[in-house]
Parts: structure tokens; C-alpha cells; sequence
């Protein structure tokens, strides 16, 4: 069964505006990881924040963890064309641990 | 920053032949790592964990005399899909993570298999 999932499958949005993307998984985390994948192509390591953690931002991304309610959220700032893409996101129990994927958001960003 | 190489990125092959897929952790070392499946607008489904030195663990369902698994080395982790089927086309993704821990995984490029 699908340990993370994301909301909404499919977003799309106008460049420059703001892209949220939220996850909600299950059972307990050692941590959280959003990923993303180009058509056809592998995947590409976002962002990770640990369960004890709540906020955490790199460049144009700002992900957040609510371990109460289970969930994350991805926001992309002002997005771009190339952000189209899916995006996971996937937990973990510890290190070197096993991930489980959500079904992932296909977002898509109109010039 | 942590590179893993796959090999090859796409693979055409008849029934009932086996393919191998190579995954190499270029710049650092793996114990562990990690293989997918993807169906087409679908998630990543984990297969297997591969441990340098040991056997793979499977997840439940996945056949481990169909898909073999071998990690030799700390930079290197081989899936063989063995007698292969049209049902075993997929995209297949490994990935592997830095023992510094302080990243996500580093996933491979991934391999389109077509068995026809």
C-alpha cells in the first residue's frame, strides 16, 4: 500500500505563481523526502526534512512536516516552466531504510 | 555531489531472454541499494534491497528467481531479469544512498525495458 499521498494528482498553474503540493502518509517517519522526475527519467533528490523538524527551505522550495497530522507540503515559489515535472514524496524509518513513494503530482507550468 | 550511473537506459529484448541492468555509485560507497519498478503515471514500486555481501531482500510478490540481484562491491549492484516477458516491460530505477547520511538517495537515470 501507498505509504505517502500526495494531493493534488495533477496542478496546473501560470509561471510565477506559487505551487503547493501536500503529502500525507501513515505510520511513523524518521523522515521525509520530496523528489522529482523528469518524463522518462530518473529521480532527482529535492529536499529532506527529519521528523523532528517542522520547516526547512532550499532556493525556491519550502517544505514543511506536521508529524500530529501526518503530512508535508512542498511549496514552489514563483515557478517556472522548467519545474514542470512529478513530483514524490517518499518516507523513510532511518537510515539506509527502505522509502515509500507516494503516487505523486503532476505539475505543470505554463510559460 | 553523489552520482549513480545505470546501464543500460533502454533495452529491447525478445522473450524468454534475460537482461542485466547495472547501477554504479560513481563517487562514494553504497552498502545498501535499492531497486524500482515504474509503470507508466504510476510511483515508484521498491523491489529489492540489495546489501554488498549478502543476499537481496525482496519485497512480497516480487519473484527472486525472476529478478536477480547481486551486489558485489560497494559501487556496484546488478539486476538480471531472467526469461523475460512482455509483462516485465517497465521502468526500472535503482538508487542508493551516501553513508554520510545527510542526503535523500541518489537515484539512477533508470532503464526503459521493452521485452517483445
Amino acid at each position: 500500500s501507498q505509504q505517502g499521498e500526495e494531493d493534488p494528482q495533477a496542478l496546473s498553474i501560470q509561471e510565477g505563481e506559487n505551487a503547493t503540493m501536500n503529502c500525507s502518509y501513515k505510520t511513523s517517519i524518521n523522515n521525509l523526502q520530496w523528489y522529482r522526475q523528469n518524463s522518462g527519467r530518473g529521480l532527482v533528490h529535492l529536499i529532506l526534512i527529519r521528523s523532528n523538524e517542522r520547516e526547512k527551505h532550499s532556493g525556491r522550495l519550502r517544505v514543511t512536516l506536521d508529524t500530529s497530522k501526518k503530512s508535508s507540503s512542498l511549496l514552489i515559489t514563483a515557478s517556472r516552466a522548467a519545474d514542470t515535472a512529478s513530483y514524490f514524496c517518499a518516507t523513510g524509518k532511518g537510515a539506509n531504510s527502505k522509502l515509500t513513494f507516494g503516487k505523486g503530482i503532476t505539475l505543470s507550468v505554463r510559460p | 555531489g553523489a552520482v549513480v550511473s545505470q546501464h543500460p537506459s533502454r533495452v529491447i529484448c525478445k522473450s524468454g531472454t534475460s537482461v542485466k541492468i547495472e547501477c554504479r555509485s560513481l563517487d562514494f560507497q553504497a552498502t545498501t541499494m535499492f531497486w524500482y519498478r515504474q509503470f507508466p503515471k504510476q510511483s515508484l514500486m521498491l523491489m529489492a534491497t540489495s546489501n554488498e555481501g549478502s543476499k537481496a531482500t525482496y519485497e512480497q510478490g516480487v519473484e527472486k528467481d525472476k529478478f536477480l540481484i547481486n551486489h558485489a562491491s560497494l559501487t556496484l549492484s546488478t539486476l538480471t531479469v531472467t526469461s523475460a516477458h512482455p509483462e516485465d516491460s517497465s521502468f526500472y530505477i535503482c538508487s542508493a544512498r551516501d553513508v554520510s547520511g545527510n542526503y535523500g538517495y541518489t537515484f539512477g537515470s533508470g532503464t526503459r525495458l521493452t521485452v517483445v
